[in-house]
């Protein structure tokens, strides 16, 4: 089956630094991309949509300058979390959809634990 | 706007004994119904889908789900469940395209012996 990979899986730093993820699609081609944020025990909370060579689309409350996201590639998707601060720390995951609009469904990186000292 | 409400934030059952959960949404066209379940510190499986057609669908370890449009809900079920079922159990409603996607808050269940 589809398979997505996310890495790191868990990466801890100093407030202040940038924060790299990669979100790759490992056996299909990943027309769009999906970040989500999710806090303890809640739900996933969508940040932003990614397309293969376009900027993404941010979800309204999204700091787009804080959050960047590269999609440079129809397999890769990056979420930079810039000069993060301990109110950034969260699981982030990613998922991918591939090829056109059809029932083919999310398929869901296993996320990536983020902790801001 | 499309929305997913699932009652239950936290279900406990034992183990063998029989399984739903809980789902209603709301959208303004014709649905695009999942589950979802996430172990701890993981992503997530995709268990079943609903778009059309039957509206009793099957997915993966055993569970089904019911879609039923007078009660716009969509119902997790398992007839026994197993220790490994324990999880977050999530519950998402999106348009044909798999776009923007909307998840419930989750339900957690625990399993006991």
């Amino acid at each position: 089956g589809a398979v997505v990979s996310q890495h790191p899986s868990w990466v801890i730093c100093k407030s202040g630094t940038s924060v790299k993820i990669e979100c790759r699609s490992l056996d299909f081609q990943a027309t769009t991309m999906f970040w989500y944020r999710q806090f303890p025990k809640q739900s996933l909370m969508l940040m932003a949509t990614s397309n293969e060579g376009s900027k993404a689309t941010y979800e309204q409350g999204v700091e787009k300058d804080k959050f960047l996201i590269n999609h440079a590639s129809l397999t890769l998707s990056t979420l930079t979390v810039t000069s993060a601060h301990p109110e950034d720390s969260s699981f982030y995951i990613c998922s991918a959809e591939g090829g056109q609009r059809s029932n083919q469904p999310q398929h869901f990186g296993d996320g990536t634990r983020l902790s801001i000292l | 706007a499309q929305s997913v409400t699932q009652p239950d934030i936290h279900i406990t059952v034992s183990e063998g004994a029989s399984l739903e959960l809980r789902c209603n949404y709301s959208y303004g066209a014709t649905p695009y119904l999942f589950w979802y379940v996430q172990s701890p510190g993981q992503g997530l499986q995709l268990l079943l889908k609903y778009f059309s057609g039957d509206t009793l669908v099957q997915g993966i370890k055993g569970f089904e789900a019911e879609f039923k449009r007078s009660q716009s809900s969509f119902n997790l079920r398992k007839p026994s469940v197993h220790w490994s079922d324990a999880a977050e159990y999530f519950c998402a409603v999106g348009p044909f395209g798999n776009e923007k996607l909307t998840f419930g808050t989750g339900t957690r269940l625990t399993i006991i012996p």
